[in-house]
């Protein structure tokens, strides 16, 4: 059973261009968390999807970062027009519900130039 | 605003010892506590915790949770190597989805 998967690992960027990160929850899993961690600091929660729909994006920044959850497909986490501040890992997790336990993806790691 | 606080922020150790990390947290409707692992990648869930007092076990990870004083230790015995990593833990409401992380613990387990 895959566990969650990320992708890519890795993306480098110059500042103003777009990134798109990727995130597969586990198999059986509905809902999904994107959670960033900036350097010397903890993880913290930016958005909650289910499918086709944004439950929660209270910790996401105003502008330029949008996410989404398909139908058929991976979750996206878009932003647009990055600047050396979007530099960060990025990680997904997934659940079978809301009140159980998230497992984690491996994370991106964005380095914007 | 929801606060978790881990102590020590960092901790290194011999091989055999045993090692308690701890998470107090302020969390407003408070539902759940629960402790991560992360090395060089992923979080690796451990434990969640609901309950006051009934620890909960696995290998040579332990953790229990008081939710009168409002804190959870997670307890290492006998520490190995592999043992090495920041252990995180994370509050959740009663509104069921976000995690709300402290800062981490960095425990080193040296031979």
């Amino acid at each position: 059973n895959a566990g969650v998967m990320q992708n890519p690992r890795h993306l480098v960027r110059r500042r103003g261009q777009e990134a798109r990160l990727r995130c597969s929850p586990m198999k059986g899993h509905s809902h999904v968390y994107w959670y960033r961690q900036l350097p010397e600091e903890g993880l913290k929660f930016m958005v909650y999807l289910q499918k086709e729909n944004i439950i929660d994006e209270s910790g996401m920044p105003k502008e330029r970062f949008s996410a989404e959850f398909p139908k058929e497909g991976p979750s996206i986490l878009r932003i647009q027009q990055v600047v050396r501040g979007d530099s960060a890992a990025y990680f997904c997790a997934s659940s079978q519900s809301s009140y159980n336990e998230q497992f984690f993806g491996p994370g991106t790691r964005l380095t914007v130039l | 605003e929801d606060k978790v606080v881990q102590s020590p922020l960092s901790l290194v150790v011999h091989e055999g010892d045993t090692v308690t990390l701890n998470c107090s947290y302020e969390v407003t409707n408070f539902r759940s506590l629960l402790w991560y692992k992360q090395e060089k990648k992923a979080p690796t869930f451990l434990f969640m915790l609901t309950s006051s007092g009934i620890e909960k076990k696995s290998g040579r990870l332990s953790s229990i949770l008081d939710k009168k004083e409002l804190f959870s230790i997670l307890n290492i015995t006998a520490t190995q190597t592999g043992d090495s990593a920041i252990y995180l833990c994370a509050g959740t409401t009663n509104s069921g989805y976000a995690l709300n992380f402290g800062k981490g613990t960095s425990l080193l387990v040296t031979p």
